[in-house]
């Protein structure tokens, strides 16, 4: 089971380029790196999710080394509303759901 | 497109009553899923289906079950409630690109308090 690693919380200031790091030391040769939103009250949300190399979408970044051993979510000039809880997972629907493990997340604060 | 909807949005149960949550989704998505999120914590998955008619559990499934007679809705029952499954209570579904990679869409969550 590849369990994940995050900071426990972060803080930034609107403008800013924030990065999260994921660690993912037993991640499996099939398993796809994913990072969900969570803001209070609401259900998670997608964000970004990838395998090796950069993915960049309308949202974020996502930069996986080659070991693939960790990931960096980069969200780009932060505003106040992007404070959440960011959820880094891993996992491999072929192997089985229950690998699919949110963690506790980290949660992000943007200041003005 | 509703996406995934959860009834009811709140409700509480004194220990021992029963009740049912359902989930309904209009994405036609094969997957869904049943998690449980306490204060301050992650989530977590409590039974999961792959297509009509099959359910799985998860990572804390005691004290719940669940059934998928229909493609769009995902039940799960709680036959005797007890404050320990105080909680907010997350579905989701999803589908499967390509070679495995997937993408879970949220409802927006059931909060649930056992007295």
């Amino acid at each position: 089971l590849a369990k994940t690693t995050q900071p426990i919380s972060m803080d930034s200031y609107e403008g800013q380029e924030v990065n999260i790091t994921c660690s993912h030391n037993n991640i499996a040769t099939n398993d796809y790196i994913t990072w969900y939103q969570q803001f209070p009250s609401q259900g998670p949300r997608f964000i970004i999710q990838g395998y090796k190399t950069k993915v960049t979408n309308e949202v974020a970044s996502l930069f996986i080394p080659a070991d693939r051993k960790s990931s960096t979510l980069s969200l780009p000039r932060v505003s106040l509303s992007d404070t959440a809880v960011y959820y880094c997972l891993v996992g491999d629907r072929n192997t089985g759901f229950q690998k699919l493990v949110f963690g506790t997340g980290t949660r992000l604060l943007v200041s003005p | 497109n509703a996406g995934v909807t959860q009834t009811p949005k709140f409700r509480v149960l004194k220990t021992g009553q029963s009740m049912t949550l359902l989930c309904a989704q209009d994405m036609n998505h094969e997957y869904m899923y049943w998690y449980r999120q306490d204060p301050g914590m992650g989530l977590r998955l409590i039974h999961y289906s792959v297509g009509e008619g099959t359910t799985a559990k998860g990572e804390v499934p005691d004290g719940y079950n669940v059934s998928r007679l229909k493609k769009q809705n995902f039940l799960l029952g709680l036959e005797s409630a007890a404050p320990s499954q105080t909680s907010v209570y997350f579905c989701a579904s999803s589908y499967i690109i390509g070679t495995g990679k997937e993408t879970q869409y949220f409802g927006p969550g059931t909060r649930l308090l056992v007295l």
